[in-house]
Formats: structure tokens, C-alpha cells, sequence
């Protein structure tokens, strides 16, 4: 099975910082990586698919990169409705892992 | 609107089944990649399942030969049959649409518990 990492597991920001999430693989997975926002008692909510390819009605602050074994994830300046804990999911081979989360938590 | 409902959540003892419903609108089941997605009270995502519009099926190792996922393309509804149930199946399991998910369901909480 491919295992996902996240770094950092917990993030501490304030409002417009710039934001950067890690997210890597076991083995090379190409460019099948998601990232999904999640709050607290809500289901998760798909920000980007393919690495980088933003998700339809998803701000532009946020942004994808990287391929093989490297992926992040970058909110250009935090906002207020934007603190929530973020998962990777590789879609490359099964079974479909998701990365342990990063919470970002208001500083 | 694309909207899924999923149904059937409740409290279990160990070794017993339990099968979750997820009714869909605003798309076909049946075109779409299905899958089913639990959470652990505090933890993390986990991928349980997938039906493809194909019909193919395919597990996580932790559920493999206990849990069944299948649909009802006449209801347009996903199931997921769950036997042998273990505490750690302890979760709230969401119905998903598409891979990537696009579409996620509200969620349904499943306890195994004595």
C-alpha cells in the first residue's frame, strides 16, 4: 500500500499569512494527488485533484504542485473560513489513502 | 442538485451487520464512480470502497470479506453491507461521488459497541 505523510500535523497562522502543506508518498504516484479541506462536523470539501488543477468554485488563494513523491499545497494569504484541517489523497493505486491531515489553527 | 443522503447508521454489538443506504439525486449512481469513506470519532479519512460504473468493486484490506458495496440503479441508491462488525469500525461513513471526490454525503455514524 502507498502511505501518505503530511507535514506539518498542526499549523498555528493568522489572516493573510501564506500557508504551505507537504504531502508525501511512499512510491511515485504521478500526479494522482487531491487535497480536501475538512471543518469540524462537516464532510470534506475537494480543493484540488490532479496535484494542481483547482476544483470549480475553490478560491484562487489556494494552489497545488508537485508530482512523483512531493506534493504541496499552498494558501497564498489565509482567511478566516479557511482554518480547518486539510487531507492529500493518493488515487494512484489502491486502496485510495488519505495523508493523516494538517490542522490550521488561528494563532 | 446533486445531493447525496446516506441512512441506516446506528448502534451495533460486535459480530453483527448493518447495511447503510445512500440515496442519490441530481446524477446516476450507476454512471459515476461510488465510494464509501469512513472517519473515526477524531481521526483521520479513511477510503473504504469503490463500485464502478463498470460494476467492478474493490476494498480496503481492513474491510475485505466483511463489507459489500453495491447499488440500485432502479432506486439510484449505493449500499454498503457490513458483517462482522469489530469496534474498529467504529466511524462516521460518507457516500462519495466520483474519484477524486466531488460530492460527499452528510454522513452517517456507525457504533459497535457491547
Amino acid at each position: 500500500d502507498i502511505q501518505l505523510t503530511q507535514s506539518p500535523s498542526f499549523l498555528s497562522a493568522s489572516v493573510g499569512d501564506r500557508v504551505t502543506i507537504t504531502c508525501r508518498a511512499s512510491q511515485g504516484i504521478s500526479s494522482y494527488l487531491a487535497w480536501y479541506q475538512q471543518k469540524p462536523g462537516k464532510a470534506p470539501k475537494l480543493l484540488i485533484y490532479a496535484a494542481s488543477t483547482l476544483q470549480s468554485g475553490v478560491p484562487s488563494r489556494f494552489s497545488g504542485s508537485g508530482s512523483g513523491t512531493e506534493f504541496t499545497l499552498t494558501i497564498s494569504s489565509l482567511q478566516p473560513e479557511d482554518f480547518a484541517t486539510y487531507y492529500c489523497q493518493q488515487l494512484n493505486s489502491y486502496p485510495f489513502t488519505f495523508g493523516p491531515g494538517t490542522k490550521v489553527d488561528i494563532k | 442538485e446533486v445531493q447525496l443522503v446516506e441512512s441506516g447508521g446506528g448502534l451495533i454489538q460486535p459480530g453483527g451487520s448493518l447495511r447503510l443506504s445512500c440515496a442519490a439525486s441530481g446524477f446516476t449512481v450507476s454512471n459515476n464512480y461510488m465510494s464509501w469513506v469512513r472517519q473515526a470519532p477524531g481521526k483521520g479519512l479513511e477510503w473504504v470502497s469503490v463500485i464502478y460504473s463498470g460494476g467492478s468493486t474493490y476494498y480496503a484490506d481492513s474491510v475485505k470479506g466483511r463489507f459489500t458495496i453495491s447499488r440500485d440503479n432502479s432506486k439510484n441508491t449505493l449500499y454498503l453491507q457490513m458483517n462482522s462488525l469489530r469496534a474498529a469500525d467504529t466511524a462516521v461513513y460518507y457516500c462519495a461521488r466520483d474519484l477524486p471526490v466531488d460530492y460527499w454525503g452528510q454522513g452517517t455514524l456507525v457504533t459497535v459497541s457491547s
